[in-house]
């Protein structure tokens, strides 16, 4: 149980245009879900927390308005980077948490963003 | 703010040996720490997950300690193996809500 998965596994798109990437939990109902990125040997830095049907909390220094999160459901999150530029390039994992005393984060595979 | 580092960064060791990977945390107040292991372009695999009140941990070959009083964990990997090859990262969850604060990792490589 508690499997995450994230779609597209990998994605390139050109300087400007807008990509939304797809994070579900797939056999358990996921109250919070987590966005982070990471860059080539660096560790995973949170960008934002997300809880169903609310607004997301962004981390400081992440943009509200590039990186658009969407939690409609209790089994899918949203991540839309918005005009994406090169530096937008990197790994982005989302993680899944339910409701409970164990609140254990579950961690989709990534997806891997080239932008050109 | 909670700060993790983990030393090594990187770790090169031959097949066969026991290697210890370390984790400190700035802030003792924690609910749990937790290790996970990173292949290349991958996302993470827990392998251990310690409660702020329990000291220790055993998964097969790993054993991950905790003592909180001095924000210190350790990863202990028995026997090592190639396919132990991986980044290990260490995350601390703080005791108000369930957000993790990861270390920088540490890169291991175990030769044939």
């Amino acid at each position: 149980g508690a499997v995450v998965s994230q779609h597209p596994s990998r994605v390139i798109c050109k300087s400007g245009t807008s990509v939304k990437i797809e994070c579900r939990s797939l056999d358990f109902q996921a109250t919070t879900m987590f966005w982070y990125r990471q860059f080539p040997k660096q560790s995973l830095m949170l960008m934002a927390t997300s809880n169903e049907g609310s607004k997301a909390t962004y981390e400081q220094g992440v943009e509200k308005d590039k990186f658009l999160i969407n939690h409609a459901s209790l089994t899918l999150s949203t991540l839309t980077v918005t005009s994406a530029h090169p530096e937008d390039s990197s790994f982005y994992i989302c993680s899944a948490s339910r409701s409970g005393i164990d609140y254990e984060q579950y961690f989709g595979p990534g997806t891997r963003l080239t932008v050109t | 703010k909670q700060e993790v580092t983990q030393i090594p960064a990187a770790l090169s060791v031959p097949e066969g040996e026991n290697l210890v990977l370390n984790c400190s945390f700035t802030d003792s107040a924690i609910y749990n720490l937790q290790w996970f292991r990173q292949d290349p372009g991958k996302g993470l695999t827990s392998l251990l997950l310690i409660q702020s009140s329990q000291r220790e941990q055993t998964s097969g070959r790993l054993n991950a300690s905790l003592d909180k009083s001095s924000g210190r964990s350790t990863l202990y990997i028995a026997a090592s193996q190639p396919g132990d090859s991986a980044t290990y990262l260490c995350a601390v969850r703080r005791n108000a809500g369930n957000m993790l604060t990861f270390g920088g990792g540490t890169r291991l490589m175990v030769k044939p």
